[in-house]
């Protein structure tokens, strides 16, 4: 079955220091690939998708995320985080049969120290 | 922009009541889906439909039930509400045809008395 991995449920990183957020997914084909990101009391918002073509992918808020296909991951980066960043994020790989579903990851949330 | 509105931000019921959760969105969206968010389970699909009058059982659809009488407008009903079922309640819509992306709204937080 296919399934998305967050290692890590919790990532505490200073101001300003680079930041990495780990992404594993399980699925035989071509996954569709996201992350969103959701602030305190909202809803979710995309931050990026990978859908084909360049593996390298760049979202809003100057997140950028690669897709590895030899490790099945999808890591998303930035090279200096701001305390706004602080918020949880969800990596999601999206299901290709006749649903057109999305599954989520259990999330990460981010803590960013002043 | 996509606009996912939901009827609620946040709703005090006492056990045993019918509960409504209206979500309604602006883009002519085929899909809609309604998820419940609890910490450490991230997000689970409760139901999704794929057109008017069309649902379909997500992850955990026991003690939920569905409406969707107009393409805009999905409702997630909890017939007899129970202290369980205090969470965050997410709707979602996407277009049809393959994976697309999932416009989400700002929840609704039920509590369940």
């Amino acid at each position: 079955a296919q399934s998305v991995t967050q290692p890590d449920i919790h990532i505490t990183v200073s101001e300003g220091a680079s930041l990495e957020l780990r992404c594993n997914y399980s699925y035989g084909a071509t996954p569709y690939l996201f992350w969103y990101v959701q602030s305190p009391g909202q809803g979710l918002q995309l931050l990026l998708k990978y859908f084909s073509g360049d593996t390298l992918v760049q979202g809003i808020k100057g997140f950028e995320a690669e897709f590895k296909r030899s490790q099945s991951s999808f890591n998303l980066r930035k090279p200096s985080v701001h305390w706004s960043d602080a918020a949880e994020y969800f990596c999601a790989v999206g299901v290709k049969n006749r649903d057109d579903k999305i599954i989520f990851g259990k999330g990460t949330r981010l803590h960013i120290l002043p | 922009d996509v606009k996912v509105t939901q009827s609620s931000r946040y709703l005090v019921k006492r056990t045993g009541e019918k509960v409504f959760l209206e979500c309604v969105q602006d883009m002519d969206h085929e899909n809609m889906f309604w998820y419940r968010q609890d910490p450490g389970l991230g997000l689970r699909l409760i139901y999704f439909s794929y057109d008017v009058k069309m649902k379909e059982k997500g992850d955990i659809p026991e003690g939920y039930s569905v409406s969707r009488e107009k393409k805009e407008r999905f409702s997630l009903i909890l017939e007899s509400a129970s202290t369980n079922q205090t969470s965050m309640y997410l709707c979602a819509s996407s277009r049809s045809g393959r994976i697309h992306t999932q416009y989400f709204g700002p929840g609704t937080r039920l509590t369940v008395l």
